[in-house]
């Protein structure tokens, strides 16, 4: 059965401190998706990344990055110099390749203090 | 952009009451999705469709119902609401091939939070 999980319940940092947000996955596939997407305040989730699970290049955009490493299943997503605007919940999420549903982690409460 | 809308942002029910949750996306996404949200549970998907007239069961479907009869729209139905459905309701939808060619991920609405007292 596939799984996520993030353990992280709530994060707090002082503005411009790198923080990284974990994430680990479990299934019986070879073939699988990865996601991260955020929820700030307003509700509305918002996606940043997806990875295929053949492709385990870190990722970089701008003071976002991903660490995909499958011999532990994780997906951890950092963040530079945070800044107040990331405060939100972020979640992660996996999806096998034959089936169209999202199982999402618990998700991580960021809150970043300037 | 897409845009998914969900009629509405609050909802406050009494139980017994025949609840409609409602959801329009304009991006003419074939796959729809209705997930609730509990803190500590993250999301959980409840019924999604894949396209006009079809729907699928999620993981928790019991005392909810759906209905796709255009394509646009996905209606989320609580037959009897009871407390326990108290909770965050989002919307969402994405095109053909979903997350296989990674162009189109899941484009979620607002959300509708509903109390049932």
């Amino acid at each position: 059965a596939q799984k996520v999980t993030q353990a992280q319940t709530e994060i707090s940092v002082v503005e411009k401190e790198d923080v990284t947000l974990d994430c680990v996955y479990e299934t019986r596939d070879t073939t699988y998706y990865l996601f991260w997407y955020k929820q700030p305040p307003s509700g509305e989730l918002v996606f940043l990344i997806r990875r295929n699970s053949f492709d385990e290049q870190n990722e970089i955009s701008g003071r976002y990055s991903w660490n995909f490493q499958k011999s532990t299943s994780s997906f951890n997503f950092t963040i530079t110099a945070s800044q107040v605007v990331d405060s939100a919940v972020y979640f992660c999420a996996l999806s096998e390749a034959d089936t169209d549903k999202l199982i999402f982690g618990t998700g991580t409460r960021l809150q970043v203090f300037p | 952009d897409v845009k998914v809308t969900q009629s509405s942002r609050y909802l406050v029910k009494r139980t017994g009451e025949k609840v409609f949750l409602e959801c329009v996306q304009d991006m003419d996404h074939e796959n729809m999705f209705w997930y609730r949200q509990d803190p500590g549970l993250g999301l959980r998907l409840i019924y999604f469709s894949y396209d006009v007239k079809m729907k699928e069961k999620g993981d928790i479907p019991e005392g909810y119902s759906v209905s796709r009869e255009k394509k646009e729209r996905f209606s989320l139905i609580l037959e009897s609401a009871s407390t326990n459905q108290t909770s965050m309701y989002l919307c969402a939808s994405a095109g053909t091939g979903l997350f296989r060619d990674g162009n189109s991920p899941l484009h979620f609405g607002n959300g509708t939070r509903l109390t049932v007292t």
